[in-house]
């Protein structure tokens, strides 16, 4: 079964609104999540990271203020999408793992959210 | 349903070895193809991806990925690992138009011996 659960899959709302999307790790703790965007036709683009009880650490050209992360906890990391306009229409997924000293904690990825900005 | 198959879970090869990690993919309609590395502790990064043109496609740090659309596979090489590829890789798809919904293998673990 799924080890990460990514909330909502889908997402269409106006301009405007504030979307939140959620990533909560299962069978695990998590310490570290990824959040990543995907535009039609690219590749993945690491947002920021994660991290549980601290900032997160957000991507050169990310705006902190527009994408606001929380991880409260070690299961519970989120991501807010402030006044979402048009061109934040994008594909979000989270993902956990890679974590350790040893970084020898598997990778999962969430099932991914559309958000569609009208 | 759609869907990414990498045969190996785990690999373990000596320096200097060749090394072949398959993708197979269940996807209907046109597709791009990716192949993503995860060295320890850090996040994904692009090794490579076919969109269309050649099938053979070279990327990142000498490797290369072929796609067979026939097979529907998309198999990461390298001739000549090295100690520093000590990774997870990662093969993925989505469709080429319309639902870019990205579908990940289960990831490869490859484990170099100096």
């Amino acid at each position: 079964g799924a080890v990460v659960s990514q909330h909502p899959s889908r997402v269409i709302c106006k301009s405007g609104t504030s979307v939140k999307i959620e990533c909560r790790s299962l069978d695990f703790q998590a310490t570290t999540m990824f959040w990543y965007r995907q535009f039609p036709k690219q590749s993945l683009m690491l947002m920021a990271t994660s991290n549980e009880g601290s900032k997160a650490t957000y991507e050169q050209g990310v705006e902190k203020d527009k994408f606001l992360i929380n991880h409260a906890s070690l299961t519970l990391s989120t991501l807010t999408v402030t006044s979402a306009h048009p061109e934040d229409s994008s594909f979000y997924i989270c993902s956990t793992g890679g974590q350790g000293s040893l970084g020898n904690q598997p990778q999962h990825f969430g099932d991914g959210t559309r958000l569609s900005i009208l | 349903a759609q869907s990414v198959s990498q045969h190996n879970h785990h690999v373990i090869l000596s320096e200097a070895a060749s090394l072949e990690l398959g993708c197979n993919y269940s996807y209907g309609g046109t597709v791009n193809l990716f192949w993503y590395v995860q060295y320890p502790g850090q996040h994904l990064q692009l090794l490579l991806k076919y969109f269309s043109g050649d099938p053979l496609v070279k990327g990142i740090k000498g490797f290369e990925a072929e796609f067979i659309k026939s097979k529907f596979s998309f198999n990461l090489r390298k001739p000549s690992v090295q100690w520093s590829d000590t990774a997870e890789y990662f093969c993925a798809v989505t469709s080429s138009g319309g639902d870019d919904k990205i579908i990940f293998g289960k990831g490869t673990r490859l484990h170099i011996l100096p």
